[in-house]
């Protein structure tokens, strides 16, 4: 079946550093979402990229789209405590539409 | 504040019982989606409801059922509980009813944590 993967699971970084997690699905997709989830909370919407090649930005955020809309990228640059969490990538099922959650990248800051 | 409401917090239960989760939408939001998440499998989709309807299935256990009341909370039903049942339950709506929230954000409770025991 349809699969959506992240890569790092894991990424431990020292406060400033940049972090960037990757995300890519069997099929081409028609929207990429992503998602925040501090720990004990819950997920919480970032962004959607509809259309190939996107670029977004939020603050020091930068979400990317790739040209065959089969992979996107989340890159944080000078990161802080504050961006601690796991960050999810999800997109539709190329079956019936419902929204696949990659297994997420856990993001650790040392300050 | 997503908007979303999840009760109860917390649960612990037995194995064998039965068990129900409630959720409330965002206010104008027909959608609600069911996840479950558990440490190692992620953000499962359980089932999406829209406007009352079942709109999408994903893969959720014959031993689990739901429902949308025409006030558009929903109900996670689960019984003859297992210790694999163990898991956070979260509740998520959208604005839109494309199937799955394809095309919609969504917008998570705090979810429910199930113990059973």
């Amino acid at each position: 079946g349809q699969q959506v993967m992240q890569i790092p699971q894991y990424q431990h970084v020292q406060e400033g550093e940049d972090f960037t997690t990757y995300c890519n699905s069997s099929t081409t997709l028609s929207n990429i979402q992503w998602y925040k989830q501090r720990p004990g909370g819950h997920p919480v919407f970032l962004i959607q990229l509809v259309k190939s090649g996107e670029v977004k930005k939020q603050k020091r955020l930068t979400f990317q789209f790739g040209e065959a809309k089969k992979n996107s990228s989340l890159h944080i640059t000078a990161t802080q405590t504050t961006d601690v969490g796991t960050y999810f990538c999800a997109g539709p099922n190329n079956q019936g539409g419902k929204l696949i959650f990659g297994q997420g990248t856990e993001l650790s800051v040392k300050p | 504040d997503s908007g979303v409401t999840q009760t109860p917090k917390h649960l612990i239960t037995a194995t064998g019982q039965r068990v129900t989760l409630r959720c409330s939408p965002r206010s104008g939001d027909l959608s609600v989606y069911w996840y479950q998440q558990s440490l190692d499998q992620g953000l499962q989709f359980l089932i999406q409801y829209y406007n009352g309807e079942e709109r999408a299935k994903g893969n959720i256990l014959e031993r689990f059922s739901a429902q949308q009341f025409p006030d558009l909370h929903s109900e996670l039903n689960l019984s003859s509980l297992e210790l694999g049942d163990s898991a956070l339950y979260f509740c998520a709506s959208s604005v839109g009813g494309g199937t799955g929230g394809a095309n919609s954000p969504l917008h998570f409770g705090n979810g429910t944590r199930l113990t059973v025991t």
